[in-house]
């Protein structure tokens, strides 16, 4: 029930494409669900997150959408750019401990 | 200011061997976390502390795994015994929790890189 289940492993677009990265849950307990971005040889940071009580959430290129009674969240990366090459990763909260996915490799190409 | 940072960077043992990875968290942030990440695999949670409370362990794989966190700040994770299913990289994060936790951002550090031979 604490699984987060990410997709997909590893995504390859142009550049202006519009990558889409999917997570899915279980537990109706999880309450804040962000995106970490990650870069070889770097920690995790916080891209962008959302509550379940709002069903999308923009910041510059990144948008979230959500869809609670599915258990679904997606980030959405509007005109990628070939710096946004990292692995992503979708979590959920609850009791302020994060369940991470398994990642997302994403490569952008010229 | 300063983020998280971990000590040694890279960390490279024999099997059976102690090894201990340093935490500096963000100063002032209340709790602390440490995960692992195995190649291709994503962030596995291991131990959680949150101010004088005591730590959620619920994540430590197996005895030989340890962390403790001296003055509310540093934390050192200690692994004896090592194993070579223990290489993975460790990451600390850090976070300030408010009292209705509502965004509790985590901070990362940069990880250490542990190999056993």
């Amino acid at each position: 029930q604490q699984q987060v289940k990410q997709s997909p492993q590893s995504l390859i677009v142009q550049k202006g494409g519009i990558p889409i990265i999917n997570c899915a849950y279980e537990n109706t307990a999880f309450d804040y669900f962000p995106w970490y971005q990650q870069f070889p040889g770097k920690g995790p940071a916080l891209l962008i997150a959302i509550r379940p009580d709002v069903s999308e959430k923009k910041e510059g290129r990144f948008t979230i959408s959500f869809n609670k009674s599915a258990k679904q969240f997606s980030l959405h990366i509007m005109d990628s750019q070939p710096g946004d090459s990292a692995t992503y990763f979708c979590a959920a909260r609850t009791a302020s401990k994060l369940t991470f996915g398994t990642g997302t490799r994403l490569q952008v190409t010229l | 200011g300063a983020g998280v940072s971990q000590s040694p960077s890279n960390k490279v043992t024999e099997k059976g061997k102690d090894v201990e990875l340093r935490c500096d968290p963000i100063s002032g942030h209340t709790a602390l976390y440490w995960y692992r990440q195995s190649l291709g695999q994503g962030l596995e949670f291991l131990i959680y502390f949150q101010g004088n409370s005591a730590p959620d362990k619920s994540g430590l794989p197996s005895d030989r795994f340890s962390a403790e966190r001296t003055g509310g700040s540093v934390s050192t994770l200690t692994i004896q015994r090592t194993q070579q299913e223990d290489s993975a990289v460790y990451l600390c994060a850090s976070s300030f929790l408010s009292g209705g936790g509502h965004t509790d951002t985590q901070y990362f550090g940069p990880g250490t890189r542990l190999t056993v031979l």
